[in-house]
């Protein structure tokens, strides 16, 4: 069975504090590994996606990396705008179709 | 571009009694997803349609729910009767193909927040 864990289960750091957030999973052919930021009260919202191991991307604050068994999401000098609930979701293709198999998520709180 | 769009919002119902979300897809989406998230918990997958016709439904408990998406577009999930651990917050996702290629990605809407008493 597919399973993806994340750790911390939650995350308080200060303004300009930097760290990072681990997914890891157990999964038969990988096709990708999705982050997703939740606010309160809405949607998951796109991140990223990685496809292979060693690749990594970027946007703003955000860098994700991808190793054979897990993923990073490297936070530097939050602000307290990045508050929310970072979802790490593997891609997997069952009968040719794809799905998302989600963690339970890191809720990061960055205060000022 | 207009995201995906769920209705209501909020919904509170007592146990038995049945309720229905409702969903509109991203236009162009031909794939569309159902996912329940319980309090503290990472979104799961209940139905995948793949334009008008269903290619995963095997996490939907049968028995009470039911979901269709007539003429391809719009979908409905419903609950009937409702149990108190279907209180959660019903999320409805498109992509424009399975997103099998490259690049692509899940849309997801706000989602419909239903509280059972």
């Amino acid at each position: 069975e597919d399973q993806v864990t994340q750790s911390p289960e939650a995350l308080r750091l200060q303004e300009g504090e930097s760290s990072s957030l681990n997914c890891s999973y157990t999964v038969s052919g990988l096709r990708g590994l999705f982050w997703y930021r939740q606010d309160p009260g809405k949607g998951p919202e796109f991140l990223f996606t990685l496809y292979s191991a060693g690749e990594e991307k970027e946007k703003e604050r955000l860098k994700a990396t991808l190793t054979k068994k897990e993923s990073f999401l490297h936070i530097t000098a939050p602000k307290p705008e990045d508050s929310a609930t970072y979802l790490c979701a593997v891609q997997v293709v069952v009968k040719g179709y794809s799905t998302l198999t989600f963690g339970k998520g890191t809720m990061l709180l960055v205060s000022p | 571009e207009a995201g995906v769009a769920q209705s209501p919002r909020y919904k509170i119902i007592e146990k038995r009694q049945s309720v229905a979300f409702w969903c509109n897809p991203i236009s162009g989406h031909a794939t569309l997803y159902w996912y329940q998230q319980i309090l503290g918990q990472g979104p799961k997958l209940l139905i995948q349609f793949q334009n008008n016709g269903v290619v995963d439904d095997s996490q939907l408990p049968k028995d009470r729910f039911s979901a269709e998406r007539l003429k391809g577009v719009d979908s409905t999930l419903k609950i009937q009767p409702a149990k108190l651990e279907d209180s959660a917050v019903y999320l409805c996702a498109s992509s424009y193909r399975n997103f099998n290629q490259p690049n692509e990605k899940l849309f997801f809407g706000s989602g419909t927040q239903l509280s059972v008493l």
